[in-house]
């Protein structure tokens, strides 16, 4: 089985900050893991995955995360934050290999302030 | 707009009535996931087709919900007899071909049961 623990649901920052959005998985097979960004009444937009190439991996608007391993963790990082990051990231988990069934985590609602 | 498309953005209806959702996936993709997110949780599987074929069911889709896809492109989601408890956004996910790509999500539908 598969799972994504999201730590902190409210996450704030002030503008210019370091973003850090944790992440802890727990998978019986090597995982492939995304993040996703949901603004309010949307779908959800992909910013990064880890299909098990690069550790580090580099997402669109300044986002990066690291798959480790030893840790079970995926967390989403961001050198400043910008007004606009403002929104609702989600952590997710599928099994390599098979059909693309996602498991999301609970979700960590970002808030930026001046 | 080359993106999955999900029709009607927004539904109110009273208990008991019966609602019928749309999601058209990206024309080249034969895989295509329905997903529920209810208020402060992440997106939760419902059900996925691959081209006409449901594949896989949750225990979450009750048996007064119902999906199709008649001829492997658009799908709908069929919800007889709604109660408050199916009150959520519902979307929609399509993945094309090759098994490890991302999924790709419509805006939602934001069910609302009075």
């Amino acid at each position: 089985a598969q799972s994504v623990t999201q730590l902190g649901s409210h996450v704030s920052v002030s503008e210019g900050a370091l973003v850090l959005l944790r992440c802890n998985y727990s998978s019986s097979v090597p995982p492939y893991l995304f993040w996703y960004v949901q603004y309010p009444n949307q779908g959800l937009q992909l910013l990064l995955k880890y299909t098990s190439a690069a550790t580090l991996v580099k997402g669109i608007n300044g986002f990066e995360a690291e798959f480790k391993k030893s840790e079970t963790s995926f967390h989403l990082t961001k050198p400043s934050a910008h007004m606009s990051d403002a929104a609702e990231y989600f952590c997710a988990v599928k099994r390599p290999g098979g059909y693309n069934k996602l498991i999301f985590g609970a979700g960590t609602r970002l808030a930026v302030h001046p | 707009d080359t993106g999955v498309s999900q029709d009607p953005r927004h539904k109110i209806t009273k208990r008991g009535q019966n609602v019928t959702f749309r999601c058209d996936p990206i024309s080249e993709h034969n895989r295509l996931y329905w997903y529920r997110q209810t208020l402060g949780q992440g997106p939760e599987f419902l059900t996925y087709f691959q081209n006409e074929a449901q594949l896989e069911k949750s225990r979450l889709l009750s048996d007064r919900f119902s999906a199709e896809r008649p001829k492997g492109s658009f799908s709908t989601l069929e919800i007889q007899r709604t109660e408050q408890g199916d009150s959520a956004m519902y979307l929609c996910a399509s993945v094309p071909t090759q098994m490890d790509t991302e999924a790709f999500f419509g805006q939602g539908t934001r069910l609302t049961v009075v």
